[in-house]
Parts: C-alpha cells; sequence; structure tokens
C-alpha cells in the first residue's frame, strides 16, 4: 500500500539538541514538502524539494535544515537555533507539476520540549 | 503574498443538515484550490482539487465550488453525519514554486 509513513510520532528534545524527523514515501514522487502546524492555525511551510539533491526554504526556514538524497526520503533536522520548536510536522508529497494531482500527507510528528 | 482566510472557524450543526464552509484568498493568480480533512492528531487527506480553469468539483456528499476573480470557494456537505466531524482545511497553489498556502481552518462538528 503505497503512503508516506513519518517517524517517530512523538519526539522530545532537550535544549541545546538537534533532532531529526524521519519521512519516507513509496509513492514515486519527485516532490517532497514539509510543514508545521501551530494549535488552531493552518500550516506553513518549512522546506520543499522538487527533486533528488535540490531543495528550497519555505516561509519558516530558520531553525531547521533538510536533505534529499535519495528519491523517497526527506528528513527534516529541527536545530537548537529554532527556538521555539514545539509543534506539529507534518511531510507531504507530490508529483511535481501535475497540478491535477493533491499533495499527500503523512500522520505526523508531535514534537515537544523537556 | 497570498492569503487564505476559513470563515467560520469553528462550527456546530445537528446530523442531517446540509452546510457551507467559506474560503478567501488574497490574490487570483492560483494554479489550484485545494480542500482538505484533518482528524485530530492527524495528518491531512484530500478531499477535492479545483484547478483554476474550474468552477467546481463534486465527490459524493461534497460539492467544492471556486470563484477565481472574487477570490473564493465554498465547500458543500450535504446531508451531514457525525463521522463528518472534523477540521476542513483549504489551500491554494500559487507562486513560482507552485507552493500551498493554507487556511487555519474550520472545526467542524456534527450532533447526532
Amino acid at each position: 500500500d503505497g503512503g508516506i509513513t513519518q517517524s517517530p510520532k512523538y519526539l522530545f528534545r532537550k535544549e541545546g539538541q538537534n533532532v531529526t524527523l524521519s519521512c519516507e514515501q513509496n509513492l514515486n514522487h519527485d516532490a517532497m514538502y514539509w510543514y508545521r502546524q501551530d494549535p488552531g492555525q493552518g500550516l506553513r511551510l518549512i522546506y520543499y524539494s522538487q527533486i533528488v539533491n535540490d531543495f528550497q526554504k519555505g516561509d519558516i526556514a530558520e531553525g531547521y535544515s533538510v536533505s534529499r538524497e535519495k528519491k523517497e526520503s526527506f528528513p527534516l533536522t529541527v536545530t537548537s537555533a529554532q527556538k521555539n520548536p514545539t509543534a506539529f510536522y507534518l511531510c507531504a508529497s507530490s508529483i511535481y507539476n501535475d497540478f491535477n494531482q493533491p499533495q499527500h500527507f503523512g500522520d505526523g510528528t508531535r514534537l515537544s520540549i523537556l | 503574498k497570498q492569503e487564505v482566510t476559513q470563515i467560520p472557524a469553528a462550527l456546530s450543526v445537528p446530523e442531517g443538515e446540509n452546510l457551507v464552509l467559506n474560503c478567501s484568498f488574497t490574490d487570483s493568480a492560483i494554479y489550484n484550490l485545494q480542500w482538505f480533512r484533518q482528524d485530530p492528531g492527524k495528518g491531512l487527506t484530500s478531499l477535492l482539487l479545483i484547478q483554476s480553469s474550474q468552477r467546481e468539483q463534486t465527490s459524493g456528499r461534497l460539492n467544492a465550488s471556486l470563484d477565481k476573480s472574487s477570490g473564493r470557494s465554498t465547500l458543500y456537505i450535504a446531508a451531514s453525519q457525525p463521522g463528518d466531524s472534523a477540521t476542513y482545511l483549504c489551500a491554494v497553489a500559487s507562486g513560482s514554486a507552485r507552493q500551498l498556502t493554507f487556511g487555519s481552518g474550520t472545526q467542524l462538528t456534527v450532533l447526532p
């Protein structure tokens, strides 16, 4: 069954620590995205990647980093520079440049500060 | 910069009612508009996608309309059921990167 897998479901970060959120897809999609969702708010784009070995900053990239070494994987690192990391993080993927197709989402990772 | 607004923020209706959720956006130069459903603690499920050249899309009891010139979309849910209770998010694809800009959502509760 094709889909997007995010892990872990819950993650706790200590002050000064970097943490990495995993996102894997088996939909053969070219484009992948990371969003942040705060309570009662919509999603804001952190980073996106349209092809392997290339990625672009979204609206709120500061304090985050990504890599795209494989088509199916797009991990997000929340660095110690991100001072307010507590949020729900969602990964998505889509067929690049096909405006007939929606983005597909994983089930998210909830990050909290210890 | 594209901005998306959803009204109302929350809505509670008795089972069986027909209802309308509203979405507005500031820049009419969009590629498509999408409606998603989000259950508590879960990711988003795509409900309907309307291309910029289309006026509406239908799926079962759901009908979404798009008026690009006025920057508005509505999601119509017929004969609502308790299982429809969720947060409904509207998003538009625009800009050189075709990225999605989301509204804050409408939290719908359908009472049995």
